[in-house]
């Protein structure tokens, strides 16, 4: 079973600028999360999606930061513009709907904006 | 305000011996708990779980137990191992109607293995 698949990898940029990351979930997984990892912190929910709907996105910042799951499969991030305090790792993870899943995450995508 | 909690940044333990992680919440409701396992510049891996109507999951080397009138968890590994270095997360959830919520991490506790 193929995993979680998150590029690009590594994205270094100036603050303003924008960026954006994609996601790939488990085939079959109809959740869909984001989650954002400051260092030394635990991942924090960023947004989470039912196919192609939204769940919960209270702790999105709305401001600069969307996201969309066209189709129900893949899904993107975008940052626009972005914030020195934004620099983290972006995880994406997927998960089954039904019952107590655990949640399968990606490599993550390392942001530095200098 | 931190509903899960995990006290103890690091851990170092000997090869061989067991390795105890610790972590508390908050929030009653939570009825889903997790550990994931993560090394440097990869994701979180799943470890294993439990749901709030059992004490206590075995998983070969690594069992998770639950209080819940303590509102505590641990993983326990044993023996532990060198390649059981990583940092390890505590996590919950709260189900709604049949649709997990999303989950809640602590900060995790680094577990180094000394052989």
């Amino acid at each position: 079973e193929a995993g979680v698949a998150q590029s690009p990898r590594y994205k270094i940029i100036e603050k303003r600028q924008s960026v954006a990351f994609w996601c790939n979930p488990i085939s079959g997984h109809a959740t869909l999360y984001w989650y954002q990892q400051i260092l030394g912190q635990g991942p924090k929910l960023l947004i989470q999606f039912q196919n192609n709907g939204v769940v919960d996105d209270s702790q999105l910042p709305k401001d600069r930061f969307s996201a969309e799951r066209l189709k129900g499969v893949d899904s993107t991030l975008k940052i626009q513009p972005a914030k020195l305090e934004d620099s983290a790792v972006y995880l994406c993870a997927s998960s089954l709907n039904r019952g107590y899943s655990p949640l399968h995450f990606g490599n993550g995508t390392r942001l530095t904006v200098t | 305000d931190q509903q899960v909690k995990q006290n103890s940044p690091s851990l170092s333990v000997q090869e061989g011996r067991i390795s105890i992680l610790n972590c508390d919440y908050t929030n009653s409701m939570f009825d889903y708990f997790l550990w994931y396992k993560k090394y440097p510049a990869e994701g979180p891996t799943f470890l294993i779980s439990i749901s709030s109507i059992k004490d206590k999951n075995e998983d070969g080397r690594f069992t998770v137990f639950l209080n819940k009138s303590a509102k505590h968890l641990s993983l326990h590994i044993v023996p532990s191992q060198p390649g059981d270095s990583a940092v390890y997360f505590c996590a919950a959830s709260q189900n709604y109607g049949g649709s997990q919520g999303n989950l809640i991490f602590g900060k995790g506790t680094k577990l180094s293995v000394k052989p």
